[in-house]
């Protein structure tokens, strides 16, 4: 069974500043998504980067990029220029590629993040 | 292009009832899945209908089930509600693996 942790349930950053969200899975399988969305207080689930566990290279979302290192099983964000709208919740969340998986996402726990002005 | 819709958005049940969400996917889309959210629980994948076939299913006991209509649309129905199936109930459609869609949700309350 796959699994995915967020180790910090809170986070806080300062309008404009950068900061990086955490995020471990744990799977034997090779061929898979990893996302991060994120769900503001209005509650409807955004999303906010893919990776495909093929490419090697990381992917960016204007300011959303991730550190995708496959080895260690790890996929954090970074958010850069944070503003005020970023506060959230960001969930991690995993998918397998395989046919009988489906469109299985199994998700973290999340980390609340708030951007102070 | 429209979004995910869910309906309803908001309802308040008792114990021992029985409720249906609906969802309706985005345009195109033939797989649909459901999730629970809780404050205890986090989110839950609860099944996933593809072509009218359940895909796939997770780990809730059979008051749970759901259908998928001949048009992608999805109901879900919980029936002899308890107080711990209080939650968000989230929708979300796909077209293919690596891109999932979700609705506003339905916060369901029983009391």
């Amino acid at each position: 069974a796959q699994t995915v942790t967020q180790s910090q349930p809170e986070m806080s950053v300062q309008e404009a500043e950068t900061v990086t969200l955490s995020c471990t899975y744990d799977t034997s399988e090779s061929n898979y998504y990893l996302f991060w969305y994120k769900q503001p207080p209005s509650r409807q689930m955004i999303l906010v980067i893919r990776q495909e566990a093929y490419k090697q290279q990381n992917a960016t979302e204007n300011r959303f990029s991730v550190n995708f290192q496959k080895a260690a099983k790890s996929f954090s964000l970074k958010i850069s220029d944070s503003q005020l709208g970023d506060t959230a919740m960001y969930f991690c969340a995993f998918i397998l590629l395989r046919e009988t998986s489906g469109s299985r996402l199994t998700f973290g726990e999340g980390t609340q993040l708030t951007v102070n002005p | 292009k429209a979004g995910v819709t869910q309906t309803p958005r908001y309802l308040i049940k008792t114990r021992g009832q029985q409720v249906t969400l609906s969802c309706s996917p985005i345009s195109g889309h033939r797989s649909v899945s459901w999730y629970q959210q809780t404050p205890g629980q986090g989110l839950q994948f609860l099944f996933e209908y593809f072509s009218e076939t359940q895909r796939n299913k997770g780990n809730f006991p059979g008051r749970f089930s759901g259908r998928q209509f001949s048009n992608s649309r999805s109901e879900m129905n919980v029936s002899t509600l308890e107080l711990g199936d209080s939650a968000l109930y989230l929708c979300a459609s796909t077209l293919y693996t690596g891109e999932l869609f979700f609705g506003e949700g339905s916060r369901l309350t029983v009391l």
